[in-house]
Order: structure tokens, then sequence, then C-alpha cells
């Protein structure tokens, strides 16, 4: 298996454009993730989806944030207008079941100018 | 926001055991304890999972008290390649899926 997938591996863009991360999930795993890494607030779950359905995206941090999982292979997190302070490290992991471990991808590096 | 907390570095020397602590006071009663490991622009991998007691694997232990408050994992013998960050996992109940501050550990030769 190719393991967890993410695209685009580096995204620079300017204030107010919108932006779209990428996640392809390893196949048959039922729990999808989607943290964001900085160096001033470490790693944080942004949300988390089983089968499809998100079921917790209290770490989301506004409206300006979002994220689909139309099916079990594919997977976005889009934010607009996407702003400086939204410069960060943004993972997508998933795993077998809730309790299982995260398999993450290599991070999708995005800088807001 | 309920939160973890783990010493921010460690230094070390090859062939030494090395034991990282994070705590954890809030822990919900039923769930797992998880560590990673992450290298510079890769994402965390998983070294060890436990509920409580000891748990041992291939490349490390966890030891957790009766009270769940707290855990260490221990790394036996580090060689230069366990130069990484370790982050300790939890689920407090309210916040789920809870990422510690990580520990930088350097291994020096």
């Amino acid at each position: 298996d190719a393991g967890v997938i993410q695209s685009p591996r580096h995204e620079v863009t300017e204030m107010g454009q919108e932006v779209t991360l990428r996640c392809k999930p390893i196949s048959g795993h039922d729990y999808l993730f989607w943290y964001r890494q900085t160096m001033m607030r470490g790693l944080e779950l942004l949300i988390y989806f089983n089968n499809n359905v998100p079921i917790d995206d209290s770490g989301m941090p506004e409206d300006r944030f979002s994220a689909k999982m139309p099916n079990a292979s594919f997977s976005t997190l889009k934010i607009q207008p996407s702003e400086p302070r939204d410069s960060a490290v943004y993972f997508c992991a998933s795993s077998p079941l809730e309790e299982d471990e995260q398999y993450f991808g290599p991070g999708t590096r995005l800088t807001v100018t | 926001l309920a939160k973890t907390t783990q010493p921010i570095s460690m230094d070390s020397y090859e062939g030494q055991e090395v034991n990282i602590t994070c705590s954890h006071n809030n822990i919900a009663t039923n769930d797992y304890i998880t560590w990673y490991q992450q290298f510079p622009s890769q994402g965390p991998r998983f070294i060890i999972q436990g509920y409580k007691t000891k748990v041992t694997n291939e490349v490390a232990s966890l030891f957790i008290p009766a009270d769940r408050k707290s855990s260490t994992l221990s790394l036996p013998r580090v060689s230069l390649s366990d130069t990484a960050v370790y982050y300790c996992l939890v689920d407090t109940g309210t916040y789920k899926y809870i990422f510690g501050t990580g520990t930088r550990l350097k291994v020096l030769a």
C-alpha cells in the first residue's frame, strides 16, 4: 500500500485566496483525520471522519475552514479566504478503527503571504 | 483547554536507555495512551499504545501507573537514528486526540 497520500506537498498562496488540500487515506481505513501543526500550537486535531461522515469538527478554527469526504478514498480541506496565520503543515491521517494507530501522510506545507 | 505536558527536550548518548514522561491529568477513563515519533518534514509515526500497566513491543516499552495520569515511554539502547520528536496522544473525554507538547530527543555519539 502506498500509505496516506496528500497533495500538494507545498502550497504558497496570497492572502484572500482559496486553498484546497487533498488526502487519499489507506484503503480499508474507516477513520480519517485532519491535523494542523505549527510551532506555537503543536499538533492540533481539526476534524475527523468515520465512514465518510464528520464526527467531530470542534477543532476547525473558524468558518473559513471546511472539510469534506465525498467517498472512502478522498477528502479535502478547504480554506477560503486564506490568511497568513493559516500558514502551517497540514497532516491527514487514517486508521482502521477509532483507537487504532493512525497512519499519517507526509503533510502539506502551506504558506500564506 | 485540557492538555498534556512533556519535557521540551532531552539529550542522551548512544546505547543508553531514554525515558520520556507525559502528564495527562484529564485522561478519559476508557481510552488508550499512544506515542508517536516524528522526524523533520515527515508525519508522526506510531510507536506504541497502552491502556494500563506495561506494554512492550520490539522498539519500546510503555509504563502507565494505576491512576493513568501520566505515562512513560522507554526507549532501550538508543541510537543516532532515534533523534526525533516524541509525542504522547490521549483522549480527555471532552477533547479527543490531544497531542502532547512533544519532546525533542537528541542522541549523541
